[in-house]
């Protein structure tokens, strides 16, 4: 079964400094995506970034990047030059190919400093 | 592009009523999610809809119901309302070719 884990219940982070949250996997399908979204208090989940697993680089959009070690199965967000406005909850979640159902980890929230 | 939209934004119902959220996936998008959001259990899935067919449902009774239309546009019910149903339900458009999946505001049912 598809499993999701984010270790961090918190990260603290100063503004214009980089964070990364953690994000690790369990699938035995070899054909999966991986998704971060962010989601502010409003409670809209935010799509961010997609990483697929037969992807041969990293992710990036804009200040996001994902850190994708697919033999560690870890998903790794990257958020570079930190904003006030980052401070939200983040989710990674993975699809199974084939499927549209998304599976969750319990997010990490996220609180930037100035 | 207008984004994925759900309506209402905020609900507040009686134990025992029912209630039906609507949602609009963005135009082309034909795969509607719903998934339900509370502090204790994170985010679950309920189902998935495809050119008008349920293609996948989570762990949830069968009062959760939903359906698509021609459309594409989707509604979620719920029947006989508990206490335990609040909860802010989102609902996901996803995009043809599966890289995408992009979340409304969600609408947040409180059941008194």
């Amino acid at each position: 079964a598809q499993k999701i884990t984010q270790t961090q219940p918190g990260m603290f982070v100063q503004e214009k400094e980089a964070v990364t949250l953690d994000c690790t996997y369990d699938t035995s399908d070899p054909s999966y995506g991986l998704f971060w979204y962010k989601q502010p208090s409003s409670g809209e989940m935010i799509f961010l970034i997609y990483q697929g697993s037969y992807d041969q680089q990293n992710a990036t959009e804009g200040r996001y990047s994902l850190n994708f070690q697919k033999a560690r199965k870890s998903a790794n967000l990257v958020i570079s030059a930190s904003q006030l406005g980052d401070s939200a909850m983040y989710f990674c979640a993975m699809r199974e190919a084939g499927f549209q159902k998304l599976v969750f980890g319990t997010g990490t929230r996220l609180l930037v400093s100035p | 592009k207008a984004g994925v939209t759900q309506t209402p934004r905020y609900l507040i119902k009686t134990r025992g009523q029912q209630v039906t959220l609507s949602c609009s996936p963005i135009s082309g998008h034909r795969s509607v999610s719903w998934y339900q959001q509370t502090p204790g259990q994170g985010l679950q899935f309920l189902f998935e809809y495809f050119s008008e067919t349920q293609r996948n449902k989570g762990n949830f009774p069968g009062r959760f119901s939903g359906r698509q239309f021609s459309n594409s546009r989707s509604e979620m019910n719920v029947s006989t309302l508990e206490l335990g149903d609040s909860a802010l339900y989102l609902c996901a458009s996803t995009s043809q070719f599966n890289t995408e999946a992009f979340f409304g505001q969600g609408t947040r049912l409180t059941v008194v």
